[in-house]
């Protein structure tokens, strides 16, 4: 079974600082990858996905990520945080196929912004 | 459109009280699934469904039962509340050509006591 492991559990950056949130998959065939972002009380948002085209995918709100398959990470990244961008993130990976694939969760990392 | 939308949004039950959560999606989507999301677990599959009448298990069904006797509702049920049940559950929708791509609920916050 596939695994995703995110680093950090809470990652805290100034307003205007570089975000970088980690997460590594364990897959021996280049998956597809997901962030998802959920906001306070709010259900999870698609912030972008990797599905085998362009290893760096832009996202919603400013975000990217580059999948490397050497070192099965798919690193999210923002050049300037911003306070709006205070939420959890959850790294996914796909697994199995068709109507039967699932996507296995990390266990997220919530991200402080501080003026 | 609604997208996908989730019923009661909070509830509380006593041990061994019975339940039903209802998921709904307009999107006309063939697969639905349902989640918990516990802290510093992520979230984790119940049950999912791959078409009205057919469900499966995901990786945490003890103590749930699904339902999808139509396509835009998927149903999960708890016929005797235990506290390990107290939890966050979100339902998700996806289509069979989105590339795995899942659309999520807002959330049902369930307290057992």
């Amino acid at each position: 079974a596939q695994s995703v492991t995110q680093l950090g559990s809470h990652v805290s950056v100034s307003e205007g600082a570089l975000v970088l949130l980690r997460c590594n998959y364990s897959s021996s065939v280049p998956p597809y990858l997901f962030w998802y972002v959920q906001y306070p009380n709010q259900g999870l948002q698609l912030l972008l996905k990797y599905t085998s085209a362009a290893t760096l995918v832009k996202g919603i709100n400013g975000f990217e990520a580059e999948f490397k398959k050497s070192e099965t990470s798919f690193h999210l990244t923002k050049p300037s945080a911003h306070m709006s961008d205070a939420a959890e993130y959850f790294c996914a990976v796909s697994e199995g196929s068709g109507g039967y694939n699932k996507l296995i969760f990390g266990a997220g990392t919530r991200l402080a912004v501080h003026p | 459109n609604a997208g996908v939308t989730q019923t009661p949004k909070f509830r509380v039950l006593k041990t061994g009280q019975s339940m039903t959560l209802l998921c709904a999606q307009d999107m006309n989507h063939e697969y639905m699934y349902w989640y918990r999301q516990d802290p510093g677990m992520g979230l984790r599959l119940i049950h999912y469904s791959v078409g009205e009448g057919t469900t499966a298990k995901g990786e945490v069904p003890d103590g749930y039962n699904v339902s999808r006797l139509k396509k835009q509702n998927f149903l999960l049920g708890l016929e005797s509340a235990a506290p390990s049940q107290t939890s966050v559950y979100f339902c998700a929708s996806r289509s069979s050509t989105a590339k795995q791509t899942q659309y999520f609920g807002p959330g049902t916050r369930l307290l057992v006591l």
